[in-house]
This record gives structure tokens, C-alpha cells and sequence, in this order.
């Protein structure tokens, strides 16, 4: 069984940028899950895909976006890169949208705003 | 605003000891709880679920969910140095729509050889 991946692993930008972000769900699962996780706090909601569409949005302005593609695999985006975005970018997926399924994380792209 | 609460830790106990993790939440309608565990520069890696009201174990896990007090807890029995890591709490608020788990801000469990 193939688990959740993220690419790249590390990635450095600069303030202004824009960045592309890739996550394959793992092998099953069609639902893929974004967080943002600052350093010593917990993950903190992005939006959900299920089935190519946003299934959910957390407190993240419009320069945050997403895609889902046929093979559940997504993408996040984020424009206009400012200093915060500096954080670990986590992929979940997941089978189906019950609340009761758990998430399965993937490694993270950690992400350096410069 | 939905909330999760964890103390921060850190929280030290001595090997073969019992590790009690506490984590309470705001929203009374929260259905699904979960536990990760997070170790240093890695990724959450999820150790329990709990849905109803009771003690659930797992092997040296034991997970306690009482929602009348809005309070969930981990137990680690015998507890080893490579229990050492962050112990992240998420609540699903909504069993309706989507999966937004709100995480806690994870206790950081210290065992000491």
C-alpha cells in the first residue's frame, strides 16, 4: 500500500512569489486534506478536495488555492508569498468525507519565506 | 471559533511509567476525536480514534472520551523513551460537511531512561 507524498521537501522562496505545492493520496483514499502547520503549533486547516472540488475552507485567504485532479492526486497554490507563509505545508488524504475517517499525513513541504 | 486545548508540556515521566495526555474542546456537537503523535521534523502519524463515550485501548494506548465534560485524554502504559515526541489531539467538529480537524496545539511527552 502506497502512503501519502509530498513534493518538494523543502523549498525556499521569496516574499511576492508563488508557490506549487504536490501531494498523491494514498493508495484508495479520495480525499485529500491541506494544513499548515507554524513551528510548535498544531496543523491548521486549508481546505479540502473531494471529487476535483473544495469540500471545506479554513480561515486562509484567496491566495490559497487547490486542486483535485482524476486521480485524487492535488495541488495547493499560494500567490503572493508573504513572511508567515514560512511554515511545514501537510497533505492528509482520506476515504471519503464522514466525519469519522481518520486522515493519513503525508511527509510535508517545509517552506522558507525569504 | 472552534477550539482544542492541550498543555503544552513539556511533560516528563520516568520509563515504565503511565503517560496521561489531556485535551478538552469547545464545540459540544464534536463527534470524532483523534490522536497523532509527531515526532521532531516529521509528520503527524495517527494512533487512535475514539467516537463514543468510554475508554477505547490499543495495545500500551488507552483513549478516554467523556463529551458530557467536552474532554478527551490519552493514556501511554509503560511508557518508553520512544514514546518521546508531540502528542498532537484533533476533533472533527462536523460530521456534515468535510473533515476540518482542529487541532489542538500538541503536548510534548518527555520520557526519561
Amino acid at each position: 500500500e502506497t502512503g501519502v507524498t509530498q513534493s518538494p521537501t523543502h523549498l525556499i522562496k521569496t516574499r511576492g512569489q508563488q508557490v506549487t505545492l504536490r501531494c498523491s493520496s494514498q493508495s484508495g483514499h479520495n480525499t485529500v486534506s491541506w494544513y499548515q502547520q507554524a513551528l510548535g503549533q498544531g496543523p491548521q486547516f486549508i481546505f479540502q478536495y473531494y471529487r476535483e472540488e473544495e469540500n471545506g475552507r479554513g480561515n486562509f485567504p484567496p491566495r490559497f488555492s487547490g486542486l483535485q485532479f482524476p486521480n485524487y492526486s492535488s495541488e495547493l497554490n499560494v500567490n503572493a508569498l508573504e513572511l508567515d507563509d514560512s511554515a511545514l505545508y501537510l497533505c492528509a488524504s482520506s476515504v471519503g468525507t464522514g466525519g469519522n475517517q481518520p486522515q493519513h499525513f503525508g511527509d510535508g513541504t517545509r517552506l522558507s519565506i525569504l | 471559533q472552534k477550539e482544542v486545548e492541550q498543555n503544552s508540556g513539556p511533560l516528563s515521566v520516568p520509563e515504565g511509567a503511565i503517560a496521561s495526555l489531556n485535551c478538552t474542546y469547545s464545540d459540544r456537537v464534536s463527534q470524532s476525536f483523534f490522536w497523532y503523535r509527531q515526532y521532531s521534523g516529521k509528520s503527524p502519524e495517527l494512533i487512535m480514534s475514539i467516537y463514543s463515550n468510554g475508554d477505547k485501548e490499543d495495545g500500551r494506548f488507552t483513549a478516554q472520551l467523556n463529551k458530557a465534560s467536552q474532554y478527551v485524554s490519552l493514556l501511554i502504559r509503560d511508557s518508553q523513551p520512544s514514546d518521546s515526541a508531540t502528542y498532537l489531539c484533533a476533533v472533527n467538529p462536523s460530521e456534515n460537511y468535510g473533515q476540518n480537524f482542529v487541532f489542538g496545539p500538541g503536548t510534548r511527552l518527555s520520557v526519561l531512561p
